[in-house]
């Protein structure tokens, strides 16, 4: 069954630090991993999402890795600032299954 | 960019109250999701619905039922609160495409408090 974990459940950096946040799965059988930014209160919203084949996904200030053999996945946040305080999750699709199965997430709060 | 809306942000029923969270989605997906999110827990699916009238049970479908009469509506509902029922709920809408489903837009979700 695949399982998919995010240490560490919290970090606190402060702003303009560089700063990767992990994902680890169990079952290497994926489809896809997306991650996701929830603000408190609120839904979520989608930053990115790597397809099984790729290794890498850049958008703006974030960059995605997906390294399915160790069953790890980085989200790497450059020059982080303030406003990036948030919840990040990761989910992973297993291949031919319309589920998402989802990590716990991580809470960054970035200090000004 | 789509936009999934859901009926209330907060809501505070009684126990054994029948509840209906309400959502809607403005970009013809064919599949729509109900979660609900616990701390620590992450995100669990209750139901998911492929198209109208369709539904499959997700992780945790006990107590609650769905209904989908229109493609772009997914109701959620409670047919008789518990307090175990106070949670975030979260909907999300997608596309089929081509490859398979296509990522999942969520709306803002309901925070829900059964007493």
């Amino acid at each position: 069954k695949q399982e998919v974990t995010q240490i560490p459940a919290a970090l606190s950096v402060p702003e303009g630090e560089n700063l990767v946040l992990n994902c680890s799965f169990t079952d290497s059988a994926i489809y896809n991993l997306q991650w996701f930014r929830q603000d408190p209160g609120k839904g979520l919203t989608s930053l990115l999402l790597i397809q099984s084949s790729q290794r890498e996904q850049t958008s703006g200030r974030l960059n995605a890795s997906l390294d399915k053999s160790s069953g790890r996945s980085t989200l790497y946040i450059a020059a982080s600032q303030p406003g990036d305080s948030a919840t990040y999750l990761c989910a992973v699709r297993v291949e031919s299954n319309y589920q998402l199965i989802w990590g716990a997430g991580t809470k960054l709060i970035i200090k000004p | 960019d789509v936009k999934v809306t859901q009926s209330s942000r907060y809501l505070v029923k009684r126990t054994g109250e029948k509840v209906f969270l309400e959502c809607v989605q403005d970009m013809d997906h064919e599949n729509m999701f109900w979660y609900r999110q616990d701390p620590g827990l992450g995100l669990r699916l209750i139901y998911f619905s492929y198209d109208v009238k369709m539904k499959e049970k997700g992780d945790i479908p006990e107590g609650y039922s769905v209904s989908r009469e229109k493609k772009e509506r997914f109701s959620l509902i409670l047919e008789s609160a518990s307090t175990n029922q106070t949670s975030m709920y979260l909907c999300a809408s997608s596309l089929t495409g081509t490859g398979g489903f296509q990522p999942q837009h969520f709306g803002d979700g309901t925070r829900l408090s059964i007493l």
